[in-house]
């Protein structure tokens, strides 16, 4: 059984098109986190989601969109993708500070 | 401005030696700092979690430290093995409510058999 789990692993899109990636936790925790690590393997934090509200949001373009129809899931959405999008991004789920990630999605925008 | 740094950017040892991954943070008001591990192409495993009222946390070969005076945090892996070689990463957490993280940029550890 997989703590925390997105879909799916691998993703390869063409500029301009709209993707989402879905993350599932069944840890029972109430938050809920998207970071992004680029190429150069830095992960930097791009939402957070506490039973199913908004908390963090780090300066991330409006074309990304999180929604979380509860509170064990939250998925990111990516409209009108770019070159620059291309990372790999990873979904958290937290209880007292400690962090659960899930494996990741590889995005390559082409 | 919150930032943490992990030196050096990249580490080769010969199996079996003692080792010190080393993590330093701005601003010492932390509630927490975690450790994982990240295997190539993986995501990141949790290894030891200190909160702010400690000063170290063991598990198994793996000791970490913390000094928020200096804002330091030390990962020690004794006798280190071939299985050792992943990129180690350090996050401080500033705010207990958010339980939001900050990374520093990791350490690849590469263990030589």
């Amino acid at each position: 059984d997989t703590a925390v789990s997105q879909t799916p692993k691998y993703l390869v899109t063409q500029m301009g098109n709209d993707k989402s990636i879905k993350c599932e936790q069944n840890l029972g925790h109430d938050t809920m986190y998207w970071y992004k690590q680029d190429s150069k393997k830095f992960l930097k934090i791009m939402f957070s989601y506490n039973n199913k509200e908004l908390i963090i949001n780090e300066t991330v373009p409006n074309r990304f969109s999180p929604k979380s129809p509860d509170k064990a899931h939250l998925n990111l959405h990516i409209n009108s993708l770019e070159l620059g999008d291309s990372a790999v991004y990873f979904c958290a789920s937290s209880v007292r500070g400690t962090a659960f990630f899930g494996s990741g999605t590889r995005l390559t925008v082409v | 401005k919150q930032e943490v740094t992990q030196i050096p950017a990249a580490l080769s040892v010969p199996e079996g030696e003692n080792l010190v991954l080393n993590c330093s943070f701005t601003d010492s008001a932390i509630y927490n700092l975690q450790w994982f591990r990240q295997d190539p192409g993986k995501g990141l495993t949790s290894l030891l979690l200190i909160q702010s009222s400690q000063r170290e946390q063991t598990s198994g070969r793996l000791n970490a430290s913390l000094d928020k005076s200096s804002g330091r945090s030390t990962l020690y892996i004794a006798a280190s093995q071939p299985g050792d070689s992943a990129t180690y990463l350090c996050a401080v957490g500033w705010s207990g409510n958010t339980g939001k993280l900050i990374f520093g940029q990791g350490t690849t550890l590469q263990v030589k058999p």
